[in-house]
């Protein structure tokens, strides 16, 4: 079956960088795009950013766009998320989520990520 | 960026009846890109509802989606205890693909 697994979450200070992971297992890495979404504590759910199957296009919600970057590593089925410049409002657990015709189909436990001094 | 507006916040219901959810867009979104999530407390979310009306696998009869352009419904026909928790439209016709803020159902 499906399975995400993220990492690489943890706490750090502002203007700090950090790298999640998302190992995926259980379909054809290769032939899906990816997205990341993430949730404040305690707040609703926001896209961050969606990579094409094969990493051709990247699109990010503007208040990430610049300091975040999307990537994969198809071969070892790893989706990646790039953090830098960490605000203290990018604390949020972020999921990776597996794109298909019928949106996010299948989600990651999410790993959390604190912004703090 | 399309903005997708909720109501309502909170839905205060009892187990057995019926639940309509509303997902309202800022501009028209494609049905065939308009899903629907629920939450559980601590949990990451689960596809219910794709192309608007479509139901995800696994997901039961009691949910049903429907809408188009700018308006989209979810309801559910008879609410079971494990039913209360947050839901959640989102449009992926273009990018941004945003969320709505999400609906609470809760047990009266």
């Amino acid at each position: 079956q499906v399975q995400l697994v993220e990492s690489g979450g943890g706490v750090v200070q502002p203007g700090r960088s950090l790298r999640l992971s998302c190992a995926a297992s259980g379909f054809v890495f290769s032939s899906h795009g990816m997205h990341w979404v993430r949730q404040a504590p305690g707040k609703g759910l926001e896209w961050v950013a969606v990579i094409w199957f094969d990493g051709s296009k990247k699109y990010y919600v503007d208040s990430v766009k610049g300091r975040f970057t999307i990537s994969r590593d198809n071969f070892n089925e790893m989706l990646y998320l790039q953090m830098d410049n960490l605000r203290v409002e990018d604390t949020a657990v972020y999921y990776c989520g597996r794109s298909a015709p019928s949106g996010v189909d299948s989600w990651g436990q999410g790993t959390l990520v604190t912004v703090s001094s | 960026e399309i903005v997708l507006t909720q109501s309502p916040g909170t839905l205060s219901l009892s187990p057995g009846e019926r639940a309509t959810l509303s997902c309202k867009a800022s501009q028209s979104v494609t049905s065939t890109y308009l899903s629907w999530f629920q939450q559980r407390p601590g949990q990451a979310p689960r596809l219910l509802i794709y192309g608007a009306s479509r139901r995800a696998t696994g997901i039961p009869d009691r949910f049903s989606g429907s809408g188009f352009g700018t308006d989209y419904i979810l309801s559910i026909s008879r609410l079971e205890p494990e039913d209360f928790a947050v839901y959640y439209c989102q449009q992926y016709d273009s990018s941004p693909y945003t969320f709505g803020q999400g609906t609470k159902v809760e047990i009266k």
